[in-house]
């Protein structure tokens, strides 16, 4: 167990609707990361808050976005779904005590959408 | 940009055998670090190393064992008398100026009984 929770693990949801994936880190832990996991992408960086700010954006598409509450768990909305949008969305969390620390990142279990 | 390779897509070895997954990856950073996870078939990623790349000694752990080579871009994973347990999906990352993790593609291995 990793210490990061994320809810729910399984989505089933139909196309052009929104849905809301949450993460809780490790106790202690400062930045959260959010990960696509697809069969054609493979394990792609989405984005990254620290301490409640955005602080690296990847590949998150428009209609996607994030935040990071005063407590430090996190929401990844994803909206106006389709179906290329079926993936493992995981979050992931690490300490950086330091800015630019690179501290290592533990991994939630995932939240698996489907899109039909 | 930064990228890893994991040439091998699948191994499959039968129990007991010593298996080695291969990881090269290209960076222009300085510093840098390097991981591998493992994701057995529940799906979760599961932490296994972490290396900082002024650090080339290699490491050993129980069973597993990597292998880094700064002069090639390799960080090599060895599991010594593999289990059917070792089954599962392994990825190589690396983790450079920026915090994210730039992962490859993964290596799936199969630990026949």
């Amino acid at each position: 167990d990793s210490g990061v929770t994320q809810t729910p693990k399984h989505l089933i949801t139909a196309t052009g609707q929104r849905v809301t994936l949450r993460c809780s880190p490790r106790s202690g832990d400062l930045s959260v990361y959010w990960y696509q996991q697809s069969l054609d992408q493979g394990l792609q960086f989405l984005i990254q808050y620290y301490n409640g700010e955005e602080r690296a954006k990847g590949n998150i598409l428009e209609r996607f976005s994030a935040q990071q509450f005063p407590d430090l768990h996190s929401e990844l909305n994803l909206s106006s779904l389709e179906l290329g949008d079926s993936a493992l969305y995981f979050c992931a969390s690490s300490g950086l005590r330091l800015a630019g620390s690179q501290e290592t990142q533990y991994f939630g279990p995932g939240t698996r959408l489907l899109v039909l | 940009a930064q990228k890893v390779t994991q040439a091998q897509t699948e191994i499959s070895v039968v129990e007991k055998e010593d298996v080695t997954l291969d990881c090269v990856y290209e960076t222009r950073d300085t510093t840098y670090y390097l991981f591998w996870y493992k994701q057995p078939p529940s799906g979760e990623l599961v932490f296994l190393i972490r290396r900082n790349s002024f650090d080339e000694q290699n490491e050993i752990s129980g069973r597993y064992s990597w292998n880094f080579q700064k002069s090639t871009s390799s960080f090599n994973f060895t599991i010594t008398a593999s289990q059917v347990v070792d089954s599962a999906v392994y990825f190589c990352s690396h983790q450079g100026g920026s915090e994210k993790l730039v992962f490859g593609k993964g290596t799936k291995l199969t630990v026949n009984p």
